[in-house]
């Protein structure tokens, strides 16, 4: 079964730009989480979103936002990006319910911001 | 906030060696405990989970864990490593039921 799809796998963006991450989560997976990671801060939970509905928000600022589609299909959005966005952003998905509970992650974005 | 600890950045030992990475975290309540392998230039993989039951947890490629409840642990073993478990590990307990906390990760490197 094919895993946790994200694309692109690479971009790199200009400060002041907007970006959209794309993540395609495992057949039958609901749940679809964010985050980023950086040789500094770690990994870092963004959001988690269920059913269409954003349940859980990291700290971030208001310039990191994301939405899920009705076939599970989740983007996130950064815009006005900054220098320390630069970063590789992860998405995992998970099965909720009898049987879930782990996460499956993609190979992840690297963002790179000049 | 929930907080994990892992105690060791960097661990370098020989093959066969024994390996045991230590993971703290700071919830009180009901969580369920992960360990993730990193390895170089690639996605994160599931090595083993905790939900409930036996606190002894078995993974994948000899991996184990233990859940000790009184000490807010679950560190991560491998009786006999290979040099293809250089990796970077990380422990992540999720509280909420739907969000990841990560340790800062442990960078193993298994000399040949």
């Amino acid at each position: 079964k094919a895993g946790v799809t994200q694309t692109p796998r690479y971009l790199i963006k200009t400060r002041g730009q907007q970006v959209t991450l794309s993540c395609s989560p495992i057949s039958g997976h609901r749940s679809v989480s964010w985050y980023q990671q950086t040789p500094g801060q770690g990994l870092q939970f963004l959001f988690e979103y269920f059913s269409e509905t954003q349940r859980n928000k990291g700290n971030f600022p208001g310039r990191f936002s994301g939405r899920q589609f009705s076939n599970s299909r989740s983007e996130m959005n950064v815009s006005t990006l900054e220098l320390g966005d630069s970063a590789l952003y992860l998405c995992a998905s998970s099965l909720i319910g009898p049987g879930g509970g782990g996460y499956t992650f993609g190979s992840g974005t690297r963002l790179t911001v000049v | 906030a929930q907080s994990v600890s892992q105690h060791n950045h960097h661990v370098i030992l020989s093959e066969a060696a024994s390996l045991e990475l230590g993971c703290n975290y700071s919830y009180g309540g009901t969580v369920n405990l992960f360990w993730y392998v990193q390895y170089p230039g690639q996605h994160l993989q599931l090595l083993l989970k905790y939900f409930s039951g036996d606190p002894l947890v078995k993974g994948i490629k000899g991996f184990e864990a233990e859940f000790i409840k009184s000490k807010f642990s679950f560190n991560l073993r491998k009786p006999s490593v290979q040099w293809s478990d250089t990796a970077e590990y990380f422990c992540a307990v999720d509280s909420a039921g739907n969000k990841l906390t990560f340790g800062g990760g442990t960078r193993v490197l298994v000399k040949p």
